[in-house]
């Protein structure tokens, strides 16, 4: 119930290109979903979040898309580049309740 | 600088050998947690506190204690380490604790032989 589904587990992509990564989460009683984005060496820092009464959220390239129905959200990067090759790590929280998911290492090609 | 300091960033210890890790928020938050990282398994919070005083459990307590004190000061014990607590610990700070922004430090590197 308070497990968050992530995938892939790594991604490679083409500057330029779009990276995709999607969660799970089968508790419904979370109602705020952060992405963290974590480079080597450091802490993870918030990258963009979303609440379930909307479906999406944009913030320059980064675009959160969420299905209420489908208990599923996702990270959109569009414009993919070098300087976004990270750890992403989606998650879920309810009151004093934050779960992680395992997180997707992405690499961006030059 | 609002930031959350953590130390120390590296340790290599013995098993059984009593130790600190030491964690500090400058930005008057209420809400404090470690999270301990492993490959493949993400972050999992260790402890949480909600205010001065108060403590509670989270996903992996086993083998660890909080204590909070101050608001600004959140450390993790561990009483009588052992090799499976080998990890990265990652101390974090949110101003409250529903759906709000979480800050990290910067990690303490553990191992235990």
């Amino acid at each position: 119930q308070q497990q968050v589904k992530q995938s892939p587990q790594s991604l490679i992509v083409q500057k330029g290109g779009i990276s995709i990564i999607n969660c799970a989460y089968e508790n419904t009683a979370f109602d705020y979903f952060p992405w963290y984005q974590q480079f080597p060496g450091k802490g993870p820092a918030l990258l963009i979040a979303i609440r379930p009464d909307v479906s999406e959220k944009k913030e320059g390239r980064f675009t959160i898309s969420f299905n209420k129905s489908a208990k599923q959200f996702s990270l959109h990067i569009m414009d993919s580049q070098p300087g976004d090759s990270a750890t992403y790590f989606c998650a879920a929280s309810y009151g004093q309740n934050f779960v992680f998911g395992p997180g997707t290492r992405l690499s961006v090609l030059p | 600088e609002a930031q959350v300091t953590q130390n120390p960033r590296y340790l290599i210890t013995v098993t059984g050998k009593k130790l600190t890790v030491t964690c500090s928020q400058n930005m008057n938050h209420e809400y404090m947690s470690w999270y301990r990282q492993d490959p493949g398994l993400g972050l999992r919070q260790i402890y949480y506190s909600m205010n001065v005083e108060v403590t509670d459990k989270g996903d992996v307590p086993e083998g660890y204690k909080v204590s909070r004190k101050e608001k600004r000061n959140f450390p993790l014990i561990l009483e009588s380490p052992s090799p499976n607590q080998t990890s990265l610990y990652f101390c974090a700070s949110s101003r409250q604790v529903l759906n709000t922004e979480a800050f990290f430090g910067q990690g303490t590197r553990l191992t235990v032989v």
